[in-house]
């Protein structure tokens, strides 16, 4: 029973081609995240949501958009894939935004060919 | 402009020894303070945190000091275990947001 499971764990796809990754969190927490770690290893945050509600929107590119059906579900949808979006993305959720103790996911290995 | 810093990349000790990694930051609003481990192929994993109103906080083998004149914070892992090899991220909250440094890779050499 994974607290954060996030899907699929790899995708390699072509560029152009529209993905989504999914992710579910089965801890009651009220704020998901979506991270995204570069070739550099930098984790950089991406999106927040804090009960269905968008709270952080971080420069990203509008090819990226996430959709919260409720406050257990956090999916990144991304349309036209470059090849500079491979990367490894991650979700997280903790119950208070911002108070650490965020429980994040295995990560979704992205491949853009 | 990156607000967290890990200038070592990485950091070979002996299994026993006293492992210390260190992070700096230039947010003078952080109020928050935390250590993620991470193995490869999985994702970051709480390890210990510290408020900014302390300067101490100590959970088992893991001690995070905290430095707020100097923006400074390292975690010490003392006895080393080479099950602790592993990249180790400082990260740091302001309001809703989370910032993490680049990480630092930890090997505990047998």
């Amino acid at each position: 029973d994974t607290a954060v499971s996030q899907t699929p764990k790899y995708l390699v796809t072509q560029m152009g081609n529209d993905k989504s990754i999914k992710c579910e969190q089965n801890l009651g927490h009220d704020t998901m995240y979506w991270y995204k770690q570069d070739s550099k290893k930098f984790l950089k945050i991406m999106f927040s949501y804090n009960n269905k509600e968008l709270i952080i929107n971080e420069t990203v590119p509008n090819r990226f958009s996430p959709k919260s059906p409720d406050k257990a579900h956090l999916n990144l949808h991304i349309n036209s894939l470059e090849l500079g979006d491979s990367a490894v993305y991650f979700c997280a959720s903790s119950q208070a935004a911002g108070r650490g103790g965020y429980t994040f996911g295995s990560g979704t290995r992205l491949t853009v060919v | 402009d990156q607000q967290v810093k890990q200038n070592s990349p990485s950091l070979s000790v002996q299994e026993g020894r006293i492992s210390i990694l260190n992070c700096d930051y230039t947010n003078s609003m952080f109020d928050y303070f935390l250590w993620y481990k991470k193995y490869p192929a999985e994702g970051p994993t709480f390890l210990i945190s510290i408020s900014s109103i302390k300067d101490k906080n100590e959970d088992g083998r893991f001690t995070v000091f905290l430095n707020k004149s100097a923006k400074h914070l390292s975690l010490h892992i003392v006895p080393s275990q080479p099950g602790d090899s592993a990249v180790y991220f400082c990260a740091a909250t302001s309001g809703s947001r989370l910032t993490f440094g680049e990480g630092t890779q930890l090997t505990v050499n047998p």
